[in-house]
């Protein structure tokens, strides 16, 4: 089914550990997001991409890294894992010019 | 609406009544409004969406109204059904740029049968 694949679906990582969230679309979207997800709180913007090759910040970008290589894949890098790093993350896409975005089922991230 | 702390505002309904679900927002130059669903474990979904020009649009079961005046968006789902429990969210959008959209906290719906 096309839409946005997210791998894994959970992980624990300990505390200083690296890790990659994969992130892939088959739509053909220009736009991809980032967002990460807080008991009790809404979607914060982590990171986001306009086209192959541009990324930029969002509300919460500290901690992570990402690149945008091809238009499918928007992969999130978290460089030295924190226990304020534990979350659920949620990619999201969509077409140039349509507001509506389109999720994947998340990542389910612990840091211990 | 908004929350306080870490606790979602949360709406319980009955089977078959009417759901009113609210949302502030924040920026008066936001353009576009959509209102999110999400299931227990399962990532966002699109349930409806309106432009600033407009201040009411149906979908099947779902009308979303939009106040400008004092920045008021709500959902209202008609004949609530079990499967309607969720929780919502209302995004909004500035015009031009990057449609990148703001997330507001969420309401929990939860439908007794």
């Amino acid at each position: 089914n096309a839409g946005v694949t997210q791998t894994p679906k959970f992980q624990v990582l300990k505390t200083g550990q690296s890790m990659t969230l994969q992130c892939a679309q088959d739509m053909n979207h220009e736009y991809m997001s980032w967002y990460r997800q807080d008991p009790g709180m809404g979607l914060r913007l982590i990171h986001y991409s306009v086209g192959a090759g541009i990324t930029d910040q969002g509300e919460v970008p500290n901690g992570y890294n990402v690149s945008r290589s091809t238009t499918e894949d928007f992969p999130l890098r978290l460089l030295s894992a924190a226990p304020s790093q534990t979350s659920v993350y949620f990619c999201a896409s969509s077409r140039q010019g349509d507001y509506g975005y389109t999720f994947g089922s998340g990542t389910r991230l612990t840091v211990v | 609406g908004e929350s306080v702390g870490l606790h979602l505002p949360t709406l319980s309904v009955q089977e078959g009544d009417n759901s009113i679900i609210n949302c502030a927002y924040s920026n008066s130059a936001s353009d576009y409004f959509i209102w999110y669903k999400q299931e227990s474990g399962k990532g966002p979904q699109f349930i409806i969406d309106i432009r600033s020009n407009m201040d009411k649009r149906q979908g099947q079961r779902v009308t979303v109204l939009l106040n400008k005046t004092v920045k008021h968006l709500s959902l209202q789902i008609a004949a609530t059904q079990p499967g309607d429990s969720a929780v919502y969210f209302c995004a909004e959008t500035p015009s031009g740029g990057s449609y990148i959209p703001t997330f507001g906290r969420g309401t929990s719906l939860i439908v007794h049968p």
